[in-house]
């Protein structure tokens, strides 16, 4: 199997700064992705990186990547108590067609 | 909003019961998947449907019996549940199987007494 694992399992922050969260993995991968979940909905895309990326922006969010080391992490900068939700990290790579998520990490953003 | 819609929304059933659970996407996309959702574990990838094929079926119980009669829709019927199987079921699609991002629906709170 080839699930990442989030780290840490939940992240208490005040408004204003910074959250991060780290993936690892296990075997190789062509791409992970992260995902944000609120309470009881769906899942939503935010990013992927490619195996051969090592760093990807995308507005308040910092993907890094490094595959010698097997593992991933998402920076929330500036964080709002509407970032509050579930980030899942999600693999995709070798023969497997499909993705595979972790358990995720529960973020709290107190206002 | 994903594009992809999920009814209904919250299920509550008995173990005798038959139900299904609706997913339609609005994105012309060729693969659906159903996820099982539960409380403090990683989504359990369920399904895979390309271009109404099944692809992909992960020892799922036959309790469970996927159907999806066009690209657009996929059903997921329900019979003689266990009460383990109560979890959140999530439907998604992507423009091809293995396709690299998944568009979630809301997902369907399901609870079996």
């Amino acid at each position: 199997s080839q699930q990442g694992e989030e780290d840490p399992q939940a992240l208490s922050i005040q408004e204003g700064e910074n959250a991060t969260m780290n993936c690892s993995y296990k075997t190789s991968i062509n791409n992970l992705q992260w995902y944000r979940q609120n309470s009881g909905r769906g899942l939503v895309h935010l990013i992927l990186i490619r195996s051969n990326e090592r760093e990807k922006h995308s507005g308040r969010l910092r993907v890094t990547l490094d595959t010698s080391k097997k593992s991933s992490s998402l920076l929330i900068t500036a964080s709002r108590a509407a970032d509050t939700a579930s980030y899942f990290c999600a693999l995709q790579g070798g023969s497997a067609r499909q993705l595979t998520f972790g358990s995720g990490t529960q973020l709290t953003v107190l206002p | 909003e994903t594009g992809v819609t999920q009814t209904p929304r919250h299920l509550v059933m008995g173990m005798t019961n038959k139900k299904s659970l609706k997913c339609e996407q609005h994105l012309g996309h060729n693969a659906m998947y159903w996820y099982k959702q539960s409380a403090k574990k990683p989504l359990e990838l369920m399904f895979v449907y390309s271009l109404e094929e099944r692809v992909e079926n992960n020892s799922v119980p036959s309790r469970f019996s996927p159907e999806c009669p066009n690209s657009s829709h996929l059903f997921l019927h329900l019979h003689t549940l266990q009460p383990e199987d109560s979890a959140l079921y999530l439907c998604a699609s992507s423009p091809q199987p293995g396709g690299e991002t998944q568009y979630f629906g809301p997902g369907t709170r399901l609870l079996v007494l």
